[in-house]
């Protein structure tokens, strides 16, 4: 069954350092998320992203984050400058349309030293 | 703002014992999603329902739209079922696609 991939898996950076975290969405998917989860924390939405644009986005997803899907097949995060408080686990997901289940993948946990 | 409220938090269980996880959401939704969590941290989705009930095994989730109100059920509980369970309500956004607002989730723990 086809699923979304994340890399890396773990990623440690320092304070202040930008990250680029990487996202393979199912291949006939048309909508992309990241959510963010920080440790002991509920789920949080981060952005939404359809037909090459930015479709919604959080109070949290600030100038300093931004999303790009380069070649038609990766979807990337970016985190510019980080902060400690960005250290937390980050998911991206993919689906075919509205009302359709969402597919996750396995998560970047991000640790900002 | 929509709000996904989970009870309980935490659940411990015997093996072979019926499970309930019960969710309440705050505005008009489109539909639900019942989601599991693994220790790792990967999330797996489990059903996705607007009206009714699902099933898949011994998982069975309901849905009522009226009262806000979800539940997800496990029969003949085993330990392997052990995870976090998550509800999470898709709102229209008002945009083409739908976001996730999600509950904080069910830890169950099945004992052997």
């Amino acid at each position: 069954e086809p699923e979304v991939t994340q890399t890396p898996s773990h990623q440690v950076t320092q304070m202040g350092q930008e990250v680029i975290l990487r996202c393979v969405p199912i291949s006939n998917h048309l909508y992309f998320y990241w959510y963010r989860q920080i440790l002991g924390q509920k789920v949080e939405f981060l952005v939404s992203f359809y037909n090459n644009e930015i479709s919604e986005k959080s109070e949290i997803f600030d100038d300093q984050f931004s999303v790009e899907r380069p070649d038609g097949s990766n979807f990337t995060l970016k985190i510019r400058s980080t902060k400690l408080e960005d250290s937390a686990m980050y998911f991206c997901a993919s689906d075919r349309g509205a009302r359709q289940p969402q597919h996750f993948g396995d998560g970047t946990r991000l640790s900002i030293l | 703002k929509n709000e996904v409220e989970q009870s309980p938090q935490n659940l411990t269980a015997q093996e072979g014992e019926f499970i309930t996880i019960n969710c309440s959401y705050s505005v008009g939704i489109s539909a639900l999603h019942w989601l599991q969590q693994h220790p790792g941290g990967g999330i797996v989705s489990l059903f996705m329902l607007s009206s009714g009930k699902k099933k898949h095994g011994r998982l069975i989730a309901t849905i009522n739209i009226q009262e806000k109100h979800s539940s997800l059920h496990i029969t003949a509980s085993h330990p392997r079922d052990s995870a976090v369970y998550i509800c999470a309500s898709f709102g229209n956004s008002g945009g083409s696609n739908y976001k996730l607002t999600f509950g904080k989730g069910t830890l169950l723990t099945v004992n052997p």
